[in-house]
């Protein structure tokens, strides 16, 4: 069936450093492709999407790239900040159901 | 503020005792999604209603039930309550039936305790 897998977590960096949490899909039609982050007692934010093969999304120094040959929608930031810390849910859109992965906990430390 | 609210924020209770959680859509919403958010078992969906009809159903027991009403907002009722059902429980919205390429405003939860 449809589904994602994400890194386990938890991530720990230095600020300033680079980010990569890496997702994989597994979908039987054409997804859409989300990144969430759900900050310390908040709930989901979308962070960035991507429709269809080959979409970069991006938002606030994050991107992530729809790669349909390796089925895989990567987040990465060039430099990490302590605000950043939060947990990182990538998704998969198909018609009206989303498919979360499973989180993965990004700390940032000064 | 997403535009989501959920009320309560908190919620402790005894097991086989019922509960209900309530959702307000963002204003112009008319989609509600349920969604189970727990340590063991990440984000799970469970019901989605549209207009007042249900429109798909996830991972819902049966112990558990939701329904929409004419204003739009939503309440999800969970009964019978067992020390598993310890989690967040999320609602979001969208303005339509969720078909296509849009994303969900989730609310910022609310968080059930079971003793």
């Amino acid at each position: 069936g449809d589904s994602v897998t994400q890194m386990e977590g938890p991530v720990t960096l230095s600020e300033e450093a680079f980010l990569t949490i890496n997702c994989t899909y597994t979908a039987t039609g054409y997804p859409s492709l989300f990144w969430y982050v759900q900050y310390p007692g908040e709930g989901l934010q979308l962070l960035l999407k991507a429709t269809k093969a080959d979409d970069k999304g991006s938002n606030k120094g994050f991107e992530a790239t729809y790669r349909k040959e390796t089925t895989s929608f990567h987040l990465e930031k060039g430099s990490v900040q302590v605000s950043d810390s939060a947990v990182y849910f990538c998704a998969l859109k198909i018609g009206n159901q989303f498919y979360f992965g499973t989180g993965t906990s990004l700390t940032v430390i000064p | 503020d997403s535009g989501v609210t959920q009320t309560p924020k908190h919620l402790i209770t005894a097991t086989g005792q019922r509960v209900t959680l309530r959702c307000s859509p963002r204003s112009g919403d008319l989609s509600v999604y349920w969604y189970q958010q727990s340590l063991d078992q990440g984000l799970q969906f469970l019901i989605q209603y549209y207009n007042g009809e249900e429109r798909a159903k996830g991972n819902i027991l049966e112990r558990f039930s939701a329904q929409q009403f004419p204003d739009l907002h939503s309440e999800l009722n969970l009964s019978s309550l067992e020390l598993g059902d310890s989690a967040l429980y999320f609602c979001a919205s969208s303005p339509s039936t969720g078909e296509g390429v849009g994303g969900y405003t989730f609310g910022s939860g609310t968080r059930l305790t079971v003793v």
